[in-house]
C-alpha cells in the first residue's frame, strides 16, 4: 500500500515564506507531483519531481529526496491568492496512477 | 495547452435517476483518463482509470455497475452514475494524460469538476 502524509493546515502572513512537507512510503515510486486546489475547483499542476533535488519555478519551488521518501513545496512572497489546498501525489508507473495525500490547507493572512 | 473540460459543472437530480458526466481533452490526445471523487475537505480518491478503447480499471470498493465509464475516443470519456442516491453526492473530477503536452507524458491535467447533488 501507500502512505502519504502532509500537514492538515498552515497559516502564514502575506509576503512570508511557507514550506509544506510531504512524506511518503510506497511500494513503487516514479515521481512526485504538487497540485494547487482552490475551494470548489479542480487541482492545477504546480510541479513534478522525478530526480532528487530542488526545482524552482518563480515563487514556487519543489524538492525531492527519494532516499528519504520526502518532498516539500516552498512558497515564497506569499500572496492572498495563494490561500488554497496543496496536494502532494505520488506517481507509480506500474498501475499507472497517482495517489494523493490528504492535502494541506494554507491560509494567507494580511 | 493541456486543457480538460467537464460537463456539466453542476447537476442536481432526484434519487434513483442516472447522471452522465463528460470529460474532454481539448488540445491533446488523452491516452489515459482518470475519474476521481472528492468529498468536502478531503483529498481526491481515484475511482477508475480508463484507456481509450478498453474497459476501465476500477479501484477497490468502487462498484463498476454503478459508475459506468466509457472512453470511446482519445478526447472523450464519460462517467455515468446509475441510480444515484444522496450518498453519491460529491465533487467528481476527471483528469487526462497524453503526449505532446508541456508537463510530459506522466502529468495529469484536471478538468474543472462536476458537483453532483442527489436529492
Amino acid at each position: 500500500g501507500q502512505n502519504i502524509d502532509q500537514p492538515t493546515e498552515m497559516t502564514a502572513t502575506e509576503g512570508a515564506i511557507v514550506q509544506i512537507n510531504c512524506t511518503y512510503q510506497t511500494s513503487g515510486f516514479n515521481g512526485l507531483f504538487w497540485y494547487q486546489q482552490h475551494a470548489g475547483e479542480a487541482p492545477t499542476f504546480l510541479s513534478y519531481n522525478v530526480l532528487d533535488g530542488l526545482e524552482e519555478k518563480g515563487r514556487f519551488s519543489s524538492f525531492l529526496s527519494r532516499s528519504k521518501g520526502y518532498s516539500y513545496l516552498l512558497l515564497k512572497e506569499l500572496q492572498m491568492k495563494d490561500s488554497a489546498s496543496y496536494l502532494c501525489a505520488v506517481y507509480k508507473a506500474a498501475g499507472n496512477k497517482l495517489t494523493f495525500g490528504g492535502g494541506t490547507r494554507v491560509l494567507v493572512k494580511p | 495547452g493541456a486543457v480538460v473540460s467537464q460537463h456539466p459543472s453542476w447537476v442536481i437530480c432526484k434519487s434513483g435517476t442516472s447522471v452522465k458526466i463528460e470529460c474532454r481533452s481539448l488540445d491533446f490526445q488523452a491516452t489515459t483518463m482518470f475519474w476521481y471523487r472528492q468529498f468536502p475537505k478531503q483529498s481526491l480518491m481515484l475511482m477508475a482509470t480508463s484507456n481509450e478503447g478498453s474497459k476501465a480499471t476500477y479501484e477497490q470498493g468502487v462498484e463498476k455497475d454503478k459508475f459506468l465509464i466509457n472512453h470511446a475516443s482519445l478526447t472523450l470519456s464519460t462517467l455515468t452514475v446509475t441510480s444515484a442516491h444522496p450518498e453519491d453526492s460529491s465533487f467528481y473530477i476527471c483528469s487526462a494524460r497524453g503526449s505532446g503536452v508541456g508537463g510530459g507524458t506522466d502529468t495529469q491535467y484536471f478538468g474543472p469538476g462536476t458537483r453532483l447533488t442527489v436529492l
